[in-house]
């Protein structure tokens, strides 16, 4: 069974950073690309980023709102993908989803339960 | 940079077929996904490439895609279909997302 599972959410002041990891089993997690989705409590879904496997070199791609300021990792031998957080801003307050990229072209087949980061003084 | 359009809330009766629209400049020439997502749950994929069901998800789903306007179908509604849905497709290597719609099954 695939499972992923977030972790490292929490409050951060804004300016400061955050780790997110996202920690997978059931599946070879090596051959997929993994993706960050955040939402705002009570609004919509906004992709952040992803990871692509060691096939394509690991190259991330990122949203606008993010790029310069988040990047992302990952431990195939441990079945960890990582969202490295700096200059956090308030706007990035949101629970934040990891996902895989399945087999199927572009589409986020399995989801974390999510992990909440609050940004606030 | 590319947008895709929901509204944001559609009602339908129980038994009825509901249709939620999703909408972004030449659509069609991409594929759309769908996912559902219940209050206080991740968002679960329902329709993948247009119009392709992953295991285990109702036959009652079913999802169109061309020209400007992805659909994604629910017949013979239930209940349990009260969810949010949301929309996605791929411009370039960004991912983009609709801003979801509401179904109340009333």
């Amino acid at each position: 069974e695939v499972q992923l599972v977030e972790s490292g959410g929490g409050l951060a002041q804004p300016g400061r950073s955050l780790r997110l990891s996202c920690t997978a089993s059931g599946f070879t997690f090596g051959d997929y690309a993994m993706n960050w989705v955040r939402q705002v409590p009570g609004k919509g879904l906004e992709w952040v980023g992803l990871i692509r496997s060691r096939a394509y070199g690991g190259a991330t791609e990122f949203a606008a709102s993010v790029k310069g300021r988040f990047t992302m990792s990952r431990d195939d031998s441990e079945g960890i993908a990582y969202l490295q957080m700096n200059s956090l801003k308030t706007d990035d307050t949101a629970v934040y989803y990891c996902s895989r990229l399945g087999a199927a072209v572009g589409v986020f087949d399995y989801w974390g339960q999510g992990t909440l980061v609050t940004v606030s003084s | 940079s590319y947008e895709l359009t929901q509204p944001p809330s559609v009602s339908v009766s129980p038994g009825q077929t509901a249709r939620i629209t999703c909408s972004g400049d030449k659509l069609g020439d991409k594929f759309a996904y769908w996912y559902q997502q219940k209050p206080g749950r991740s968002p679960v994929l329902v329709i993948y490439q247009d119009n392709k069901r992953p295991s285990g998800i109702p036959e009652r789903f079913s999802g169109s895609n061309s020209g400007n306007t992805a659909t994604l179908t629910i017949s013979g509604t239930q209940a349990l279909d009260e969810a949010d849905y949301y929309c996605q497709a791929w411009d370039s290597s960004t991912a983009v997302f609709g801003g979801g719609t509401k179904l109340a099954v009333l």
